[in-house]
């Protein structure tokens, strides 16, 4: 099983549109779990972490459900300007420093 | 608030000479990490670094790899005798002081090697 796993995608979705994004990973011993957006040849961004609790910045939500080793991404209200990569990423067991990264979730926004 | 540098953007080194990829991290954070991505795949781990010691290099080759983070200036990466294989986007990273749960880590425009 890989470490972090994520549907490729495209989710190709109109303007407006609401969607979700789903991840699993394998080390149920990680603690630290990230949200991040890449676009095409660019660095990673940092969009959120991703809390117990579950929590919410303006159009996104991050749920993780640890009993499940399950991570969400929602996105409200789709904009042109959210089509990117979205990558799922999780620590690894050796190390906190260490992240693992998820092939990425490709999202296109159409008007 | 500068974000994390790197430089060279873009490298051409031929097959079996060297190549040194510098990464200055966010000013106030100690700790650096790189990574390596190939084209058409994820991110991969190589090595976690705080001034002048190594923490995490478990993701590094072996041979012909090193990294440092000397007290002063920039951490480097270097690849000595270059293959073909090494062709990749090297991003470095950046996160503060352990903050207990959470290592952020801010990336840098990264640096593409070709090897021709």
């Amino acid at each position: 099983r890989k470490e972090v796993e994520q549907d490729p995608g495209p989710f190709n979705v109109p303007e407006g549109a609401t969607v979700a994004f789903n991840c699993t990973y394998s080390n149920s011993a990680s603690q630290s779990f990230f949200w991040y957006r890449q676009d095409c040849r660019k660095e990673p961004k940092l969009l959120m972490s991703v809390y117990s609790s579950g929590n919410e910045d303006g159009r996104f939500t991050a749920q993780l459900n640890r009993a499940s080793q399950y991570i969400s991404l929602l996105i409200r209200d789709s904009k042109l300007s959210d089509s990117a990569t979205y990558l799922c990423v999780v620590n690894s067991r050796g190390s906190q420093g260490n992240l693992i990264f998820g092939k990425g979730t490709k999202l296109s926004v159409k008007p | 608030n500068a974000g994390v540098m790197q430089n060279p953007r873009h490298l051409v080194r031929r097959r079996g000479q060297e190549a040194r990829l510098r990464c200055s991290p966010m000013k106030g954070h100690s700790h650096v990490y790189w990574y390596r991505q190939l084209p058409e795949e994820g991110l991969k781990f190589m090595v976690y670094l705080q001034k002048e010691n190594i923490i995490d290099e478990s993701g590094m080759p072996k041979e012909r790899f090193s990294a440092e983070f000397p007290k002063e200036g920039p951490s480097i990466l270097r690849i000595q005798q270059v293959v073909r294989g090494d062709s990749a986007a090297y991003f470095c990273a950046s996160s503060p002081s352990d903050r207990f749960g959470s290592y952020e880590q801010y990336f840098g425009p990264g640096t593409r090697l070709t090897v021709t």
